[in-house]
Parts: C-alpha cells; structure tokens; sequence
C-alpha cells in the first residue's frame, strides 16, 4: 500500500534560517505530491503540490521538488520567518477510484525570534 | 464563499452517548472526506463519499457512520462513543483537477473528548 514518511520533529530553527522537512513515499503508479500546513488551531491549509516527477510546487517561500527516483518530495524554504510556525504534513494521493489522500505524520516547526 | 465548514467546533461527551459532526462545503464539490487527526499519526481517513448518495469506507471505519445527505453536505455519526473516539476530526472536499489529480480542502476542524 501506499505510505509517507517524514522526518521526525520538533523542528527549531531561528528566523532567517534554512529549512528543509524531508519527506520520501512508497506508492504504486504515480502519485499526486502534496503539502499540507496547520497553524496552531486552525485545520489543514494545501501549501504547495506536484502531479507528476520533476515538477516543482512552490508558495508562500517553500518549494518542493517530485523526484520519482529517489522517491521523495523534501519541502524547502530559504528564510523562514516567526509566522512559519505550524505543523507540516506531506501527503499522497494516487490516482486509484478512492482518489484517498495517504498523510505522513507530520513535522512540528517553530521558528524563534 | 465559505469553503468548509464543520460544527461543532468542540464537544465533550461520555461513554456510549451519540453524536453526529457536520460537515458542508460551498465550493460544488463532489467528493468529501471524514478524517481523524491523532498525535504522531497524521490524519487517517474515517469515511469518503466520491458522489451523492455513495458512500464508502476508509481505513479507520469501525465506530462510526457517515450520511451524505445532498452534494453539499456530509455528516458523520458516532452512535456510541469510546474514549479511543477522542480525536480531532476533519472534513475535506476536492475538486478533480486537470488530469484527474484531485486537491483536498478542509475544514476548520472538531475537537471531540469522550470521557
């Protein structure tokens, strides 16, 4: 089956600092890459995605790149700043009938001051 | 254009009492998504619902049931909560985008705590 494996946290980095969460999936086919934010409180926000391998999603900062041969889609920011602070989720889906999102389980991220 | 929305936003109930969380979006989706979120776990799909009048199981079905009562609205029914049901809840919905890639969007969330 398919499953999502990100590094684990906490993360603790100070602001204007380098981040990169890695995150690798096990999947059959070609999965849909995707990566999910959470602020304190607040439900899961889509940050950025890739449907298929070498295309490189990117908002808000972060970028991440599908590299379907070392199966893997490592989120990257070069300055993070306060308000980064949140939980990352990386996540696949594949293109099966229940269409079903597969989470890893999650990176906590808090940038100080 | 509200998106996803989910009520209650908490709830505490007691061993074997009964509930049902709703859920409605706004964005004609026909697809929606009941999830739970536990610590260290990620979230794991409950129910999923690819149409009106469909429904079908995800990988965490026991305990509960789910109703899709029209393509805007799909409820889910915990007819006897267990202190294991204690979790955060979430809704999703998604669209079908070019491609057949679909993209999930969720709600705000359901805090529930079984005593």
């Amino acid at each position: 089956g398919n499953s999502v494996t990100q590094m684990e946290g906490p993360v603790t980095l100070s602001e204007e600092a380098f981040l990169t969460i890695n995150c690798t999936y096990t999947a059959t086919g070609y999965p849909s890459l995707f990566w999910y934010v959470q602020y304190p409180g607040e439900g899961l926000q889509l940050l950025l995605k890739a449907t298929k391998a070498d295309d490189k999603g990117s908002n808000k900062g972060f970028e991440a790149t599908y590299r379907k041969e070392t199966t893997s889609f490592h989120l990257e920011k070069g300055s993070v700043q306060v308000s980064d602070s949140a939980v990352y989720f990386c996540a696949l889906s594949d293109q099966g009938s229940a269409r079903q999102l597969t989470f890893g389980s999650g990176t906590q991220l808090t940038v100080l001051p | 254009n509200a998106g996803v929305t989910q009520t209650p936003k908490f709830q505490v109930l007691k061993t074997g009492q009964s509930m049902t969380l709703q859920c409605a979006q706004d964005m004609n989706h026909n697809s929606m998504y009941w999830y739970r979120q536990d610590p260290g776990m990620g979230l794991r799909l409950i129910y999923y619902s690819a149409s009106e009048g469909t429904t079908d199981k995800g990988e965490v079905p026991n305990g509960y049931n789910v109703s899709r009562l029209n393509k805007r609205e799909f409820s889910l029914r915990l007819e006897s909560a267990a202190p294991s049901q204690t979790s955060v809840y979430f809704c999703a919905s998604s669209v079908t985008t070019t491609g057949g890639r679909e993209t999930q969007y969720f709600g705000p969330g359901t805090r529930l705590l079984v005593l």
